[in-house]
């Protein structure tokens, strides 16, 4: 497995703002994620994270709403911009090691009210 | 893409009793197969995966059954405990490289003491 940290662990924020959430990681991995949990309900995809490029976003999902870099194999950040009390939820980043590797494991997650 | 339908959304047994829960995939791409738990506020833990090329997998008190002709898997968890309280969720995966993973809608589980 690995190690995943999560920053912010929660954050309440006012409608209209943005928050950047940082996912670490204690060594390289293949692939990293980023997954939104509503209340009560399951993981939905947000985007795959991509080193050095644009992150591949899911249907229902847009750049402009959710910024994601990725500098290095180890760290990325999600932007949650533009806030409305809709994107309260859960935040998890996840990860692969090992190229091939389909095992995901995830991080303690970034919980945000926004109000 | 992908679907993934899990049943049943919540489940109570006795402690001691044995737990199943049913998934359905859509996409006959998929092979590998994942679940994992969630306890009330922590992150989700992979518990026993299985690929398409293996029928049945079993981890001491947790087995997990795949039927690729009828797109369906299943997680049997015997001798529930307290400590197996908790939201389970299946996945399903193109695998092969491909890592998007696609979620079941959770599966609540309650053991009662």
């Amino acid at each position: 497995s690995a190690v995943i940290s999560q920053k912010p662990s929660r954050d309440i924020c006012q409608r209209g703002t943005s928050l950047t959430i940082q996912c670490q990681v204690d060594s390289q991995v293949t692939m990293m994620f980023w997954y939104r949990q509503q209340p009560g309900q399951s993981l939905t995809l947000i985007a795959t994270a991509n080193q050095g490029s644009e992150a591949t976003y899911e249907s229902g999902f847009v750049i402009d709403k959710f910024p994601i870099s990725r500098p290095n194999l180890t760290f990325s950040t999600l932007t949650v911009s533009n806030m409305s009390p809709e994107d309260s939820s859960i935040y998890l980043c996840s990860v692969t090691r090992g190229q091939g590797s389909e095992t995901q494991y995830f991080g303690p997650g970034t919980r945000l009210l926004v109000l | 893409g992908e679907n993934v339908e899990q049943h049943p959304s919540t489940l109570s047994v006795q402690e001691g009793d044995s737990a199943v829960i049913k998934c359905t995939y859509s996409d006959s791409a998929s092979n590998y197969f994942p679940w994992y738990k969630q306890e009330l506020g922590k992150r989700p833990q992979l518990i026993i995966d299985i690929r398409s090329n293996v029928g049945e997998k079993k981890d001491q008190r947790i087995a997990v059954t795949l039927n690729k002709t009828a797109k369906h898997f299943s997680l049997h968890i015997t001798e529930t405990q307290p400590e197996d309280s908790a939201v389970y969720f299946c996945a399903a995966s193109p695998g092969r490289g491909y890592q998007k993973v696609t979620f079941g809608t959770g599966t609540k589980l309650q053991v009662i003491p």
